[in-house]
């Protein structure tokens, strides 16, 4: 079974420059989430989709970051303009189930972004 | 609202010897417990889960971990540690619907 897809790796830029990270869950999971890692924190969620609809968004900085699920597979995350402060591993997840704790998260590798 | 604390940010310990990495949490409604293991430029992957009935959990790699509502505590321990377990260790909390809230980590570190 393929797992949890990410790219880029890796990605530098400077401050007020945009970025986008893309995401492609595993087939079939209905929920896919994104997450940033700060370092020496732990991963906090940025903004979570039920197929192609938005279930919580309440930390996702919106006058920047914008994100999309196409057609209820593929994602993307886009930060424009990026700050400093936004260096960060930035984390895909993805679970089977439609709205029912319990269920585990399967996690991409990340991307790491370097803001300059 | 939910949250995870995990105390210790680094626990350094020598092969073989056990280990407990600290978890505690709050939240207003009942809650399932995670912990997750992060070894380096990997993603996350679960260790093991509490749902409900026994408060003792076994995961995979001989980690175990105990859920103890009146002390709300899910501490995750290994009687005898390998190299191999070195990584960052994750607790996390669903409180409600699928939103899972992770604590800072703890990095262990096993020493030769």
């Amino acid at each position: 079974e393929a797992g949890v897809a990410q790219s880029p790796r890796y990605k530098i830029i400077e401050k007020r420059q945009s970025v986008a990270f893309w995401c492609n869950p595993i087939s079939g999971h209905a929920t896919l989430y994104w997450y940033q890692q700060i370092l020496g924190q732990g991963p906090k969620l940025l903004i979570q989709f039920q197929n192609n609809g938005v279930v919580d968004d309440s930390q996702l900085p919106k006058d920047r970051f914008s994100a999309e699920r196409l057609k209820g597979v593929d994602s993307t995350l886009k930060i424009q303009p990026a700050k400093l402060e936004d260096s960060a591993v930035y984390l895909c997840a993805s679970s089977p189930v439609v709205l029912s704790r319990g269920e585990k998260l399967f996690f991409g590798s990340g991307t790491q972004l370097s803001v300059l | 609202a939910q949250s995870v604390t995990q105390l210790d940010s680094q626990v350094p310990v020598f092969e073989e010897a056990p280990v407990e990495l600290r978890c505690n949490y709050s939240s207003s409604v009942s809650v399932y417990l995670f912990w997750y293991v992060q070894y380096p430029n990997q993603g996350l992957q679960l260790l093991l889960k509490y749902l409900s009935g026994s408060t003792l959990v076994k995961g995979i790699n001989g980690f175990e971990a105990e859920f103890n509502k009146s002390q709300t505590s899910f501490h995750l321990r290994k009687p005898s540690v390998h190299i191999s377990d070195t990584a960052e260790y994750f607790c996390a909390v669903t409180g409600g619907y699928q939103k899972v809230t992770f604590g800072t980590g703890t990095k262990l570190q096993v020493i030769p």
